[in-house]
């Protein structure tokens, strides 16, 4: 299994931006990373998803070193509306072969 | 609005007893996976279908099973059920060869 461990928590204030390292050491070459956003009560949403340099869209980018054991989701000029949990996933979509493993999340807290 | 529902929304049962929880996947979305998500903690694959069969499964015992049909729609059956059943279930739908899952508001399952 890729196994993802992320900080448990983070603190931000409006305005600034946010970056959550996940680190996944046995990460596999088929594997790409894709990171989630869950609200209290609702199922996690997609963000973004990469395999190797840099991933942007319109919400968030996703930096992977060329090695791939870590993977860093930055989010610009946070609001209230972005706290949340954060997790990291890696897996073989294609396959399901390589069970997807969602981490315990990152709990951001963004504050006025 | 993900377009993905799942039902019931709440569900209570007893120790020993049978539930098949049931979701219904975008129209194009081949491929459904499930979760279980326990309070805390992040949600964590059971296991995923692709046109109608397994072709992944997480660390999850065989009374954890499912079936997929054509129409988009999905279940999940666990037997006897038990204590640490207890959880929110997650059913995620794609379409073939993307990552982007879309997830649906989850059941509620307590087992008294």
């Amino acid at each position: 299994l890729a196994k993802t461990t992320q900080p448990i928590s983070m603190d931000s204030y409006e305005g600034q931006e946010v970056n959550i390292t996940c680190s996944h050491n046995n990460i596999a070459t088929n594997d790409y990373i894709t990171w989630y956003q869950q609200f209290p009560s609702q199922g996690p949403r997609f963000i973004i998803q990469g395999y190797k340099t840099k991933v942007t869209n319109e919400v968030a980018s996703l930096f992977i070193p060329a090695d791939r054991k870590s993977s860093t989701l930055s989010l610009p000029r946070v609001s209230l509306s972005d706290t949340a949990v954060y997790y990291c996933l890696v897996g073989d979509l294609d396959t399901g072969r390589r069970a997807l493993t969602f981490g315990s999340g990152t709990r951001l807290q963004v504050q006025p | 609005e993900t377009g993905v529902t799942q039902s019931p929304t709440h569900l209570i049962k007893t120790r020993g007893q049978q539930v098949t929880l049931r979701c219904s996947s975008q129209s194009g979305h081949n491929t459904v996976s499930w979760y279980q998500q326990a309070l805390g903690q992040g949600p964590q694959f059971i296991f995923q279908y692709y046109r109608e069969e397994e072709n992944g499964r997480g660390n999850f015992p065989p009374r954890f099973s499912g079936l997929q049909f054509p129409n988009y729609s999905s279940e999940l059956n666990v037997n006897a059920l038990e204590l640490d059943d207890s959880a929110l279930y997650l059913c995620a739908s794609r379409r073939d060869r993307s990552y982007e899952q879309y997830f649906g508001p989850g059941t509620r399952l307590t087992v008294t």
